[in-house]
């Protein structure tokens, strides 16, 4: 089945600073990359989701790279703010399921 | 608002009980999905539902039931059988299948005591 591996798992920016999370994944046959973003004690929100026949995709602070050859995708954050700092999970799609990376923990340092 | 509701928020549950979780929607999506969350883990698949009267085990299916008698509500029933039922469960939907976005409810923290 699909494997997604998430790196890092805590990341700590100054303001102003970028950030960025790589993940990696095993299935080919995946076609959909979402990235969602979890604050304390509620649920994942999507931010940003690329699909398997586009390399690259943005809005506005964020933006995410596919690289379909080397099978890893890269959240890119710019400009962060202390309101970006929360846990972020990729996931890649497989055998009817959508897998998730263990989450990389992002602190925002004002 | 259009949503996705989960209660209760926090459940205490003894042992050897069974309790079962509440979520509902009314994005009028077809595809449902409980998640269970662990500490310092990704989210695990449980069971997933793409219509009504039919739904699939995901991969930690064991020691769960769940059902869905209308496309608005998919209730999970956490049963005894399930070894380490701690954790931080989270029900969601989409329009159709995996590949579209999934829009996730606050969660229900269960806690067996």
């Amino acid at each position: 089945g699909e494997n997604v591996e998430q790196h890092p798992s805590t990341l700590s920016v100054q303001e102003g600073d970028s950030a960025v999370i790589k993940c990696t994944y095993s299935d080919s046959a995946s076609n959909y990359f979402p990235w969602y973003k979890q604050e304390l004690g509620k649920g994942p929100q999507l931010i940003i989701d690329i699909r398997s026949n586009v390399g690259e995709k943005k809005d506005q602070r964020i933006a995410v790279t596919l690289n379909k050859t080397a099978k890893h995708f890269s959240l890119h954050i710019t400009e962060t703010q202390p309101e970006d700092s929360a846990v972020y999970f990729c996931a890649a799609t497989g055998a009817n399921n959508l897998f998730f990376g263990t989450g990389t923990r992002l602190t925002v340092i004002p | 608002d259009g949503g996705i509701t989960q209660s209760p928020k926090y459940l205490f549950r003894k042992e050897g009980q069974n309790v079962t979780l509440s979520c509902e929607q009314n994005l009028n999506h077809d595809a449902m999905y409980w998640y269970r969350q662990d500490p310092g883990q990704g989210l695990r698949l449980i069971y997933y539902s793409q219509i009504v009267n039919d739904f699939q085990k995901g991969d930690i299916a064991e020691g769960y039931s769940v059902s869905r008698e209308k496309k608005e509500s998919f209730p999970l029933t956490v049963t005894s059988a399930q070894k380490n039922p701690t954790a931080f469960y989270l029900c969601a939907s989409s329009i159709s299948g995996v590949d579209t976005e999934a829009f996730f409810g606050q969660g229900t923290r269960l806690t067996v005591v």
